[in-house]
């Protein structure tokens, strides 16, 4: 089973700052990466697929990169929406499954 | 426009089984490529995968709860369910279902609102 870790668990940062948040795969999942936001009381919505494409309706703030083991997901200016907390799926095999434990973004 | 929901009870009690019931519309199970999974969050803690079942009537397990997980659909219904048996105070959680689609767009790109699960005598 292909574990993702998530870093760092808590990310304490103010509205306008640069975000950038880290998946690692226990092996190599090729692109196959998703990453989501979850806000307090709301389902998960999905933000990137295939590790660097946005989804529908997604800001441009937000991108996603890497391959392999190793992925990045970055905010590029932070709005006051966007404190919440990130999730990272893989789907390298089938079913899709292992969520990473995921990364809480704060006001700081 | 594709939605889903979860219904089940909100209180269940240690030792009983769970049945959970996704209704959606806006896609058919019977569409080749469709998948609904259920997905659960114990409070303030990860997403957790644990079933699945598609439009050929393949159903998959999350390895740790296979044992205590069936999940099955009812297509003219638009329905899927799923049961764990022998529930205890750590199933406490939120259970989503959410869709893939296997052919088209295989990720998590609807999901229900969820339902909180409290399991407590």
């Amino acid at each position: 089973e292909i574990v993702l870790t998530q870093s760092p668990a808590t990310l304490s940062l103010s509205p306008g700052e640069r975000a950038t948040l880290s998946c690692r795969a226990s092996q190599s999942v090729s692109s196959y990466l998703a990453w989501y936001q979850q806000k307090p009381g709301q389902a998960p919505r999905l933000l990137i697929y295939d590790a660097s494409n946005r989804a529908t309706g997604i800001p441009a703030r937000f991108s996603g990169s890497g391959s392999g083991t190793d992925f990045t997901l970055t905010i590029s200016s932070l709005e006051p929406e966007d404190f919440a907390v990130y999730y990272c799926q893989q789907r390298s095999n089938w079913p899709p499954g292992s969520f990473g434990g995921g990364t809480k973004v704060e006001i700081k | 426009q594709v939605t889903l929901r979860e219904s089940g009870p909100a209180l269940v009690k240690p030792t009983q089984t769970l049945t959970l019931t996704c209704t959606f519309s806006g896609f058919s199970l019977s569409t080749s490529g469709m998948c609904v999974s259920w997905i659960r969050q114990p409070p303030g803690k990860a997403l957790e995968w644990l079933a699945l079942i598609d439009w050929d009537d393949d159903k998959y397990y999350s390895t740790s709860l296979k044992t205590r997980l069936t999940i099955s659909k009812d297509t003219s219904k638009n329905q899927v369910v799923l049961t764990m048996t022998n529930m205890d105070p750590v199933d406490t959680a939120t259970y989503y279902c959410a869709r893939t689609d296997y052919y088209g767009f295989p990720w998590f790109d609807y999901w229900g609102q969820g339902t909180l699960v409290t399991v407590s005598s």
